[in-house]
């Protein structure tokens, strides 16, 4: 089963405009990832944001964590074409041994030209 | 300084055959971690490796192996092959050194079960 789950599945915006997108999760967590996938490739590593961390920002991007919601959000400002990817959430568990990372489902975005 | 290598990119087996995925991590990464992507099921945790030793394990039947050797390189294989093991394979490497550090993915193996 999928410890984080995301909203919305899929996005479609105009370039320029931002993206926002939501992750919740269901058990305590050490920290949540953001990564970006083109086109069923590799992984792109966006931003680690730790369980007593509230914001962080990376560039274009912020995210936020409420541990009290489970629940995490990334927003990318003023996007571009070449955002066009689908993002995931990924929650490194507490207490766990080692390094497992859970993922969501994803969010499909397409930025339009 | 090299990403994390996967090789090889593209494999297409027969069902009932067998096939190992190799990754090498980055330079000083001791974890390295293997999954599986799918449409139906996404990206879902196979197993992780730290100084030669398998630290976590996945929720996949014992078809599905691994190993990491001394120079942190390691190898995945997938025993009598069914179609339903058709998937993107993904290694990431991390520091390891304290839980769920910050990992860095390959370009992942397409493997294709016919």
């Amino acid at each position: 089963s999928q410890q984080g789950e995301e909203d919305p599945q899929a996005l479609s915006i105009q370039e320029g405009e931002n993206a926002t997108m939501n992750c919740s999760y269901k058990t305590s967590i050490n920290n949540l990832q953001w990564y970006r996938q083109n086109s069923g490739r590799g992984l792109v590593h966006l931003i680690l944001i730790r369980s007593n961390e509230r914001e962080k920002h990376s560039g274009r991007l912020r995210v936020t964590l409420d541990t009290s919601k489970k629940s995490s959000s990334l927003l990318i400002t003023a996007s571009r074409a070449a955002d066009t990817a689908s993002y995931f959430c990924a929650t490194g568990v507490l207490k766990a041994a080692g390094n497992k990372l859970t993922f969501g489902g994803g969010t499909r975005v397409l930025v339009k030209p | 300084k090299a990403g994390v290598t996967q090789t090889p990119r593209y494999l297409i087996k027969t069902r009932g055959q067998q096939v190992t995925l190799s990754c090498s991590p980055i330079s000083g990464h001791r974890s390295v971690s293997w999954y599986q992507q799918t449409p139906g099921q996404g990206l879902q945790f196979l197993f992780e490796y730290f100084s030669e030793t398998q630290r976590n394990k996945g929720n996949f039947p014992g078809r599905f192996s691994g190993r990491q050797f001394s120079n942190s390189r390691s190898e995945m294989n997938v025993s009598t092959l069914e179609l339903g093991d058709s998937a993107l394979y993904l290694c990431a490497s991390s520091l390891g050194d304290r839980a769920t550090a910050e990992a860095f993915f390959g370009q992942g193996t397409r493997l294709t079960v016919v």
